[in-house]
């Protein structure tokens, strides 16, 4: 079974160019998560999707980061402008439902680095 | 202070040696406690899953739970190389469903 994929895994721009990054989930998983790590901490959720719809997305500083799940498959998440402090690795996970116990499988993450 | 607080480590131990990982929470109304190991320039992968209190055993990890002092630990038996990782513990409630907080995380090095 394919895991989560994400796209790019690494990618370096200057502040206040835009970017994007995309998640394909695990088939058949309806919830789909964005997360933020920095360096020496742990993952900071950005937004959750149930399907289609963005069921928590109050971390996420919408002045500049928009994310989307068309079809409730398939997401991206861009920053536009990027500023020096958004270096850090983006993680793509997804579960199969909601549930507090349901367990959320990661892809290996998008290190952005803004020069 | 944030919600959960783990040690920060780094720990380093020979191999064969008995690991304990822990961390403490505010939040009451966490039920579901997780345990995630990261590789380097890997996603994090769920390692041990309790709900409400009590151990859990998965051959050499023990997971443990108490919501009276809102401790939870991890153990790691007969420590090997291949432990080597940072191990982070995360948290949620059935109030919020699917939303994990999770610790800061500890970096083990197990040495052969």
């Amino acid at each position: 079974e394919a895991g989560v994929v994400q796209s790019p895994r690494y990618k370096i721009i200057e502040k206040k160019q835009p970017v994007a990054f995309w998640c394909n989930p695990i088939s058949g998983h309806n919830t789909l998560y964005w997360y933020l790590q920095n360096l020496g901490q742990g993952p900071e959720l950005l937004i959750r999707y149930e399907n289609e719809e963005a069921v928590d997305d109050s971390q996420l500083p919408k002045d500049r980061f928009s994310a989307e799940r068309l079809k409730g498959v398939d997401s991206t998440l861009k920053i536009q402008p990027a500023e020096l402090g958004d270096s850090a690795v983006y993680l793509c996970a997804s579960s199969f439902g909601l549930a507090g116990g349901d367990e959320q499988f990661f892809g290996p993450g998008t290190r952005l680095t803004v020069l | 202070q944030k919600e959960v607080e783990q040690d920060p480590g780094p720990l380093s131990v020979p191999e064969g040696a008995i690991v304990s990982l822990n961390c403490t929470y505010s939040n009451s109304a966490f039920q579901y406690f997780m345990w995630y190991r990261q590789y380097s320039r890997k996603g994090p992968e769920l390692l041990m899953y309790t709900y409400s209190s009590g151990n859990k055993e998965d051959g050499r990890f023990t997971a443990q739970v108490d919501k009276s002092s809102k401790y939870i630990s991890l153990f790691i038996r007969d420590s090997q190389p291949s432990d080597s990782a940072t191990y982070l513990c995360a948290m949620s409630a059935n109030t919020n469903a699917g939303k994990s907080t999770f610790g800061d995380g500890t970096t083990l090095t197990v040495k052969p």
